[in-house]
């Protein structure tokens, strides 16, 4: 089956800074990647979806200046929590899908904690 | 605005039960899936359901889809305690193919 990483698996940082989270499609070339985030004991709410060269798509209420999405190639995405704050702390998961999937293949999900 | 509940919520059963859960969905969609969720981990696909009248079997667990009816139910047939998980649907939308998630059913299996 189709493997997606995400690296860090766990961060913890200090409310002000930036943390990069990378999201890798490792046997498939991934047209399509989504960001999700789940709070403690809740669904997973869809944040954006980016494509392969070119802007994220955020959802309603999602700001893209705080939480940039690059997608510089087709294994690659990436979500920058800039100048994180204690209320961003969450378990955020991306996911991958290639045209030729009726599916999408999650990661393991990155937590991140801001102090 | 699609939404996607579940009921129950929260579902507490005994080891050899059989129980539904159940995926109401608001606007149309063809494409349906289950995934399960363990505490601190991400997602595992359990089934994709992509027309009406789809039916998958895996194991104690039965997924059937309706569109019409915008329903979809997850049937575990008797449970055992490894079952314990938090079960989520998902509905398909758009040309990107985003996923918006239910509410979660969070399945506690007491031997």
């Amino acid at each position: 089956g189709a493997v997606v990483s995400q690296h860090p698996s766990r961060v913890i940082c200090k409310s002000g800074t930036s943390v990069k989270i990378e999201c890798r499609s490792l046997d498939f070339q991934a047209t399509t990647m989504f960001w999700y985030r789940q709070f403690p004991k809740q669904s997973l709410m869809l944040m954006a979806t980016s494509n392969e060269g070119s802007k994220a798509t955020y959802e309603q209420g999602v700001e893209k200046d705080k939480f940039l999405i690059n997608h510089a190639s087709l294994t690659l995405s990436t979500l920058t929590v800039t100048s994180a704050h204690p209320e961003d702390s969450s378990f955020y998961i991306c996911s991958a899908r290639a045209s030729r999937y009726n599916e999408q293949f999650f990661g393991p999900g990155t937590r991140l904690t801001v102090l | 605005e699609l939404k996607v509940e579940q009921n129950p919520l929260f579902l507490s059963m005994q080891e050899g039960k059989n129980y539904t859960i159940y995926c109401n969905y608001s606007t149309t969609s063809d494409r349906l899936y289950w995934y399960r969720q363990d505490p601190g981990k991400s997602l595992e696909s359990l089934f994709v359901l992509l027309s009406n009248g789809a039916v998958k079997q895996e194991g104690r667990l039965m997924a059937s889809l309706d569109t019409k009816a915008r329903l979809s139910t997850l049937h575990i047939t008797a449970a055992v305690h490894d079952l314990s998980a938090t079960y989520f649907c998902a509905v398909a939308r758009g040309t990107g193919n985003q996923f918006y998630f239910g509410t979660g059913t969070s399945l506690t299996v007491i031997p």
